[in-house]
């Protein structure tokens, strides 16, 4: 039962453009909810976040949004960079007991120069 | 870049024999978990630790014990070995303030059970 969904294994773009991600959850329990960037033979690297008492949150090229009654949240990166070509994550959390994240399945994004 | 350090990096081991990953961090963070990295799976929550000696399941704990003796160092021990325990193993660190579960991950273990 996997609690925390992205249903696109890849994204495709063109440089310059907009990368939309998306991510849906199930557990209404979630409260914060995280995007993780990921290199091969890296570990995740924290990119952004978003309080659930909020809808939306920026951060230079990133912004997430945050849609709480359809539980959805999405990762919008603009303009795209080839460097952006990596694994995005989307991971959720209660702010109770274990605080671990849970963590969607990954969209591989490809940013074409 | 936090300091997490995962040890050893890559490992090729036996089906059967015993094997212990560690995490050593320098950031005296609470809470400590170890994921695992399937294809198709992102990253699933094998056991975490929420202080010494204070230590509890994820959603894929069977075959998987952990100890955290010192808050900077938390093991994995695989009691014996088994193919579907191939993996990327991934340690990761938080601070868990309220409102805030950003985590930091360590590099990642690379095992390879045959």
């Amino acid at each position: 039962d996997q609690q925390v969904k992205q249903n696109s294994p890849s994204l495709s773009v063109q440089e310059g453009r907009i990368s939309i991600l998306n991510c849906d959850y199930t557990n209404s329990m979630f409260d914060y909810f995280l995007w993780y960037k990921k290199y091969p033979a890296e570990g995740p690297t924290f990119l952004i976040s978003i309080s659930s008492i909020k809808d939306k949150n920026e951060d230079g090229r990133f912004t997430v949004f945050l849609n709480k009654s359809a539980k959805h949240l999405s990762l919008h990166i603009v303009p795209s960079q080839p460097g952006d070509s990596a694994v995005y994550f989307c991971a959720a959390s209660m702010d109770t007991g274990r605080r671990a994240l849970t963590f969607g399945s990954g969209t591989r994004l490809q940013v074409q120069p | 870049d936090a300091g997490i350090t995962q040890s050893p990096r890559h490992k090729v081991t036996e089906t059967g024999t015993p094997v212990t990953l560690r995490c050593h961090q320098t950031e005296n963070h609470r809470y400590m978990y170890w994921y695992r990295q399937d294809p198709g799976h992102g990253l699933r929550l094998i056991h975490y630790s929420y202080g010494v000696k204070d230590t509890d399941k994820g959603e894929v704990s069977d075959g998987y014990s952990v100890s955290r003796s010192k808050t900077e160092d938390f093991l994995l021990t695989l009691e014996s070995a088994t193919s579907s325990q191939t993996s990327v193993y991934f340690c990761a660190i938080s601070a868990a303030r309220v409102g805030n579960t950003e985590a930091f991950f360590g590099q990642g273990t690379r095992l390879t059970v045959v």
